[in-house]
C-alpha cells in the first residue's frame, strides 16, 4: 500500500509570507503527527491530530497551526515566516492510538525561507 | 516519556554485525522501546519495537534486558546502505504525550 505522501517536496518562500504543507497518511491510519527538523535542534514535535482533533502540541509559537480532515489528510500552516523556519518538515502517520504501534514517516517538505 | 542515552557515533565493518546500545534506565512499565533510523535528508524509517521480549524482523533484532533498563539493536550483516543515524525512543502511544521524542541518536558508519 502507498506510504505517507507529503507535498510539496521543496518550497522557497519569502520572510513574512505564509505557507501550507500537506500530508496524506497511509490508508486506514487515523493519527498524523508533524515534526520540524533543523541541523541545530534536531527533530522536534509540532503537533498530533487524531480523528480531526489536535491531541498533542509541542512547544512552538502560534504561527504554527494545523488541521486534519475527515479523510485523515492533514495540513500544517506557518504564518509570517521567519528565516529560522527554514527546515525539513516531516509528517508521520500511525494506525491506532495504542501502545506498540509504529509511526511511518513521509519524505518531508524542505522549506527554505529567504 | 523516558529519556534514552545513546553513543554519539559508531563504526562497523561491512558484512559484520552492528550492535547499537541504548540506555533507558527510567523507562516506565508501559513504555515500548522503538528504533528508527534516518538516512541523510530522508524521513525517519521505522525499524523495530518491543516491550519486554526480544524481537526480530527482516531488518534487525532487538534485545531488551530483563530489567528493561537498556536494549541493543542488532543489524546482523551491515551493508553500506545501513549508514544512518539510529534513534532509540521509549514511548507509549496514545498517552498524554503522544509523540515520539527524538534525541541525537547514534551515527552509524558502515565502512567497506
Amino acid at each position: 500500500k502507498a506510504g505517507v505522501t507529503q507535498t510539496p517536496r521543496y518550497l522557497i518562500k519569502t520572510r513574512g509570507q505564509q505557507v501550507t504543507l500537506s500530508c496524506s497518511p497511509i490508508s486506514g491510519h487515523r493519527s498524523v503527527s508533524w515534526y520540524q527538523q533543523t541541523p541545530g535542534q534536531g527533530l522536534q514535535f509540532l503537533f498530533e491530530y487524531f480523528s480531526e482533533t489536535q491531541r498533542n502540541k509541542g512547544n512552538f509559537p502560534g504561527r504554527f497551526s494545523g488541521r486534519q480532515f475527515s479523510n485523515s489528510r492533514s495540513e500544517m500552516n506557518v504564518s509570517t515566516l521567519e528565516l529560522g523556519d527554514s527546515a525539513l518538515y516531516l509528517c508521520a502517520s500511525t494506525q491506532f492510538s495504542d501502545g506498540g504501534n509504529e509511526a511511518f514517516f513521509g519524505q518531508g517538505t524542505r522549506l527554505t525561507v529567504v | 516519556d523516558a529519556k534514552t542515552t545513546q553513543p554519539t557515533s559508531m563504526d562497523c565493518a561491512e558484512g559484520r554485525a552492528a550492535n547499537l546500545p541504548c540506555n533507558h534506565s527510567t523507562i516506565s512499565g508501559n513504555e515500548y522501546v522503538y528504533w528508527y533510523r534516518q538516512i541523510h535528508s530522508q524521513g525517519p524509517q521505522y525499524i523495530i519495537h518491543g516491550l519486554k521480549n526480544n524481537e526480530t524482523n527482516e531488518m534487525a533484532s532487538l534485545i531488551i534486558t530483563e530489567d528493561r533498563k537498556s536494549s541493543t539493536l542488532i543489524l546482523p550483516h551491515a551493508t553500506l546502505r545501513d549508514t544512518a543515524v539510529y534513534y532509540c525512543i521509549a514511548f507509549v502511544y496514545g498517552g498524554s504525550q503522544g509523540n515520539l521524542i527524538f534525541g541525537k541518536g547514534t551515527k552509524l558508519s558502515v565502512k567497506p
